[in-house]
């Protein structure tokens, strides 16, 4: 069985910055793409952010790009979340999620997630 | 971006009602597209995949359908277990990814 394991979230003032992580087990980490998607309070799913298996190539929606970077460790069975410049706006709870592996025949969609980490921006 | 929008936004039904939800797409998205519940507290759950593959360990009554840019998720006949939210979500623009806004299926 996959298991996704956040951690990291937390309190921070406006343009603090939080690392978050996430640790997967039960699954050869190196072979899938790696998201991580948040949902801020009462809202809707937002995808945030994935990496490549092999770290080659990452993407961020336009909110968070020139702010977050996103990375991995295969040798830890890592993914990674650096939030800087943090805003009000990026309040959520942030959860890890495995995408696709191999040639992502149908695309990124995401079959394992985490519990999530909550991450509070204070203005 | 592609934009994806949900209908409804809620619903009220009883156990054993036949439930759809509609997800239409701002452009074609082929058939990339997925649908997710989520319970409260609780992080979402893979449903359907590629418009109408069910994943595994999902219960039959869960169904998908559509292409382009019109899509359905159909719940057969409702499970107390089933009162939740739904989101669907396109693959097309991979690895750019939208959700839709989510449909809560209430009593």
């Amino acid at each position: 069985e996959v298991q996704l394991v956040e951690s990291g979230g937390g309190l921070v003032q406006a343009g603090g910055s939080l690392r978050l992580s996430c640790t997967v087990s039960g699954s050869t980490f190196s072979d899938y793409w790696m998201n991580w998607v948040r949902q801020a309070p009462g809202k809707g799913l937002e995808w945030v952010a994935n990496i490549k298996q092999d770290g080659s190539e990452k993407y961020y929606v336009d909110s968070v790009k020139g702010r977050f970077t996103i990375s991995r460790d295969n040798a830890k069975n890592s993914l990674y979340l650096q939030m800087n410049s943090l805003r009000a706006e990026d309040t959520a709870v942030y959860y890890c999620a495995r995408g696709c592996g191999g040639g992502c025949s149908w695309g990124i969609f995401f079959d394992s997630w985490g519990q999530g980490t909550l991450v509070t921006v204070s203005s | 971006d592609i934009q994806m929008t949900q209908s409804p936004s809620s619903l009220s039904a009883s156990v054993g009602d036949r439930v759809t939800i509609t997800c239409r797409a701002s452009q074609s998205v082929n058939i990339y597209l997925n649908w997710y519940q989520q319970k409260p507290g609780k992080a979402p759950n893979l449903l359907i995949y590629a418009a109408s593959s069910l994943q595994s360990g999902v219960p039959s009554r869960f169904s998908g359908s559509g292409s382009g840019t019109d899509f359905t998720l159909t719940i057969s006949s409702l499970q107390p277990e089933d009162f939740a939210t739904y989101y669907c979500q396109q693959s097309y623009s991979t690895p750019a990814l939208t959700f839709g806004g989510g449909t809560k299926v209430e009593i």
